[in-house]
């Protein structure tokens, strides 16, 4: 049972391209959270998405970064127009069941750099 | 002030030794606490999940919770160089919308053989 896919593992982008994330969550999991970590933080929540349904996108910046999860196929992070300060790693987690709180499965993350 | 305050260390031992990790919080409607470990270039790693107060053991590994304090912290006995890497506590209110999860900054631990 593969765990939570996600490509790329590295992506470099120059200012004010276009970056997207993907994630493949967990087989049977239909719950998918998006979290960033910056250099020397700690991991911030941005969104978490059912399929087809924004649950809860308290964390995402309200301008360049959106978000989805399809009926079919994988979970995408994108960010527009790309700056510097998006250089960070990027991981998704996934969970069976609405809500989870007793801690949810990663992927090994994407990092992005923009130059 | 953070939520949820980690000392980020480092923090060096030699093998064998006793580690503690502890993390402080602001929010009293925190009930779900864990502890992840996270290696290098890797994406975190539940290591101990805990609801509420009380104590969890699981091997080598103890989580504590103080709710009282608002104080958790995760014990690691006879503490092996495999155990290099970061350890994140994260929390979870039960008032929240999903499973959004608040993380503290990281404890780097170094185990040196």
């Amino acid at each position: 049972n593969a765990g939570v896919m996600q490509n790329p593992r590295h992506l470099v982008r120059r200012r004010g391209q276009e970056a997207r994330l993907r994630c493949s969550p967990m087989k049977g999991h239909s719950h998918v959270y998006w979290y960033r970590q910056l250099p020397e933080e700690g991991l911030k929540f941005m969104v978490y998405l059912q399929k087809e349904n924004i649950i809860d996108e308290s964390g995402m910046p309200k301008e360049r970064f959106s978000a989805e999860f399809p009926k079919e196929g994988p979970s995408i992070l994108r960010i527009q127009q790309v700056v510097r300060g998006d250089s960070a790693a990027y991981f998704c987690a996934s969970s069976p069941s609405f809500g989870e709180r007793s801690g949810y499965t990663f992927g090994s993350g994407t990092r992005l750099t923009v130059v | 002030q953070k939520e949820v305050e980690q000392d980020p260390g480092p923090l060096s031992v030699p093998e064998g030794a006793i580690v503690s990790l502890n993390c402080t919080y602001s929010n009293s409607a925190f009930q779900y606490f864990m502890w992840y470990r996270q290696y290098s270039r890797k994406g975190p790693e539940l290591l101990m999940y805990t609801y509420s107060s009380g104590n969890k053991e699981d091997g080598r590994f103890t989580a504590q919770v103080d709710k009282s304090s608002k104080y958790i912290s995760l014990f690691i006995r006879d503490s092996q160089p495999s155990d290099s890497a970061t350890y994140l506590c994260a929390m979870s209110a039960s008032n929240n919308q999903g499973g959004k999860l608040i993380f503290g900054q990281g404890t780097e631990l170094s185990v040196k053989p």
